[in-house]
């Protein structure tokens, strides 16, 4: 039973270009939540999504962006990247309602 | 305010002793979740252990351990039996049941170093 799948693990990117990052959540789960967290900080919550849209989200721009497809996969997407959105981009999926999430191993991102 | 606080920035334990981890929280809400997660150096976040408000015992898991004191706002993990494999990034984390129940408000985490 595969868990959480984020793709890529490592991206570099240049300030001003644009970033997508995907994960593929657990089987079973149906919603999708996505967090950034910060070299040497805990992760910040960015949004979460089910049945394709976005159910809640935390304080971050409308730079940050997302979608969710009908097999459950997402993608979060990042415009006119920031020196400052270097960080690891973690995807947890769950179950609507449900106390338990699965956390992804993460997407490495570097902006330079 | 913070919603979760780790005040130990790095904490360090001899192999096979017991270490605790301290976490406390602030909520006004009366319904939430209390959690704790390892991150390894691979960055995977790893869920260990569960404490509910209205859990009336303190949550058990193998070696893990929470100790709850609700009136001091406190959740601190306490592993047993420390293993060489225990040493990873540790993050106390919560949800609010009643309002932003979807997101996990995460300390600053405690980098835990077993020594042999």
């Amino acid at each position: 039973d595969a868990g959480v799948t984020q793709s890529p693990t490592h991206l570099i990117k240049t300030r001003g270009q644009q970033v997508t990052l995907r994960c593929s959540p657990k089987s079973g789960h149906d919603t999708v939540s996505w967090y950034q967290q910060a070299l040497g900080q805990g992760p910040q919550f960015i949004f979460q999504y089910y049945e394709e849209e976005e159910r809640q989200r935390g304080n971050f721009p409308d730079r940050f962006s997302g979608h969710q497809f009908p097999n459950y996969s997402s993608e979060l997407n990042v415009n006119a990247l920031l020196l400052g959105d270097s960080a690891l981009y973690l995807c947890a999926s769950s179950v609507q309602g449900g106390h338990g999430y699965t956390f992804g191993s993460g997407t490495r991102l570097t902006v330079v | 305010a913070q919603k979760i606080t780790q005040t130990q920035p790095g904490m360090f334990v001899q192999e096979k002793e017991a270490v605790t981890l301290d976490c406390t929280y602030d909520t006004s809400d009366p319904s939430y979740g209390l959690f704790w997660y390892k991150q390894p150096s691979s960055g995977e976040m790893i869920f260990l252990i569960y404490q509910g408000s209205y859990d009336q015992q303190n949550a058990t898991e193998g070696r893990y351990s929470l100790n709850f004191q609700k009136a001091r706002k406190s959740a601190n993990l306490v592993i047993s039996a420390s293993q060489l494999g225990d040493s990873a990034m540790y993050f106390c984390a919560m949800r609010e049941f009643s309002n932003t129940g979807n997101q996990f408000y995460f300390g600053t985490g405690t980098s835990l170093t077993v020594i042999p």
